[in-house]
């Protein structure tokens, strides 16, 4: 079965300074893994995919992740943080095998940004 | 613009009652999805349906039902078997229901039971 872990429900950074936010995954077969984020009462907004080919994907608003097997890890980083980044951060994962419908969420990594 | 309204925004309900959200999509999306958020839970799947006139249950499917009778139409009634239904619920849809798909997200209904 699958899972997605996401490290820290919350990660605090000074505005300028780097964003990791941690995600490790489990399947069995090679998986499809997202990033969504959610500002408050809205709904989820596609950061980036990997689903086959390069191993680090770059998104919207400077953000990438680097798809690591031996690891089975997509950690999301951006270089220097903005205080817009402010928001909740999920790791998603799937697979070519139980399709779109089983796409397993993590808990959240709420990210604050200080000025 | 496309994209998936869903309605109303905020929903309060008494015990007992019955309440339909609305999802609405004009992106010619396939598949529809159901989704439940509760704080540190991320999210969980309810319903979800990759053609017109079929749906299959998620995870948490109990107390809850839904129709697919039009493409762009996935509404979800929250009956009042649904124990604990105060929640954020978010309806989204895909090109196809396949794993590579992402899923756009609607905007989110936030449900309190009175």
């Amino acid at each position: 079965a699958q899972s997605v872990t996401q490290l820290g429900s919350h990660v605090s950074v000074s505005e300028g300074a780097l964003v990791l936010l941690r995600c490790n995954y489990s399947s069995s077969v090679p998986p499809y893994l997202f990033w969504y984020v959610q500002y408050p009462n809205q709904g989820l907004q596609l950061l980036l995919k990997y689903t086959t080919g390069a191993t680090l994907v770059k998104g919207i608003n400077g953000f990438e992740a680097e798809f690591k097997k031996s690891e089975t890890s997509f950690h999301l980083t951006k270089p220097s943080a903005h205080m817009s980044d402010a928001a909740e951060y999920f790791c998603a994962v799937s697979d070519g095998n139980t399709g779109g419908f089983k796409t397993i969420f993590g808990a959240g990594t709420r990210l604050f940004v200080k000025a | 613009d496309g994209g998936i309204t869903q309605s109303p925004k905020y929903l309060f309900r008494k015990e007992g009652q019955n309440v339909t959200l609305s999802c609405e999509q004009n992106l010619n999306h396939d598949a529809m999805y159901w989704y439940r958020q509760d704080p540190g839970q991320g999210l969980r799947l309810i319903y979800y349906s990759q053609i017109v006139n079929d749906f299959q249950k998620g995870d948490i499917a109990e107390g809850y039902s839904v129709s697919r009778e039009k493409k762009e139409s996935f509404p979800l009634t929250v009956t009042s078997a649904q124990k604990n239904p105060t929640a954020f619920y978010l309806c989204a849809s895909s090109i196809e229901g396949q794993g590579y798909n992402e899923q756009f997200f609607g905007p989110g209904t936030r449900l309190t039971v009175l």
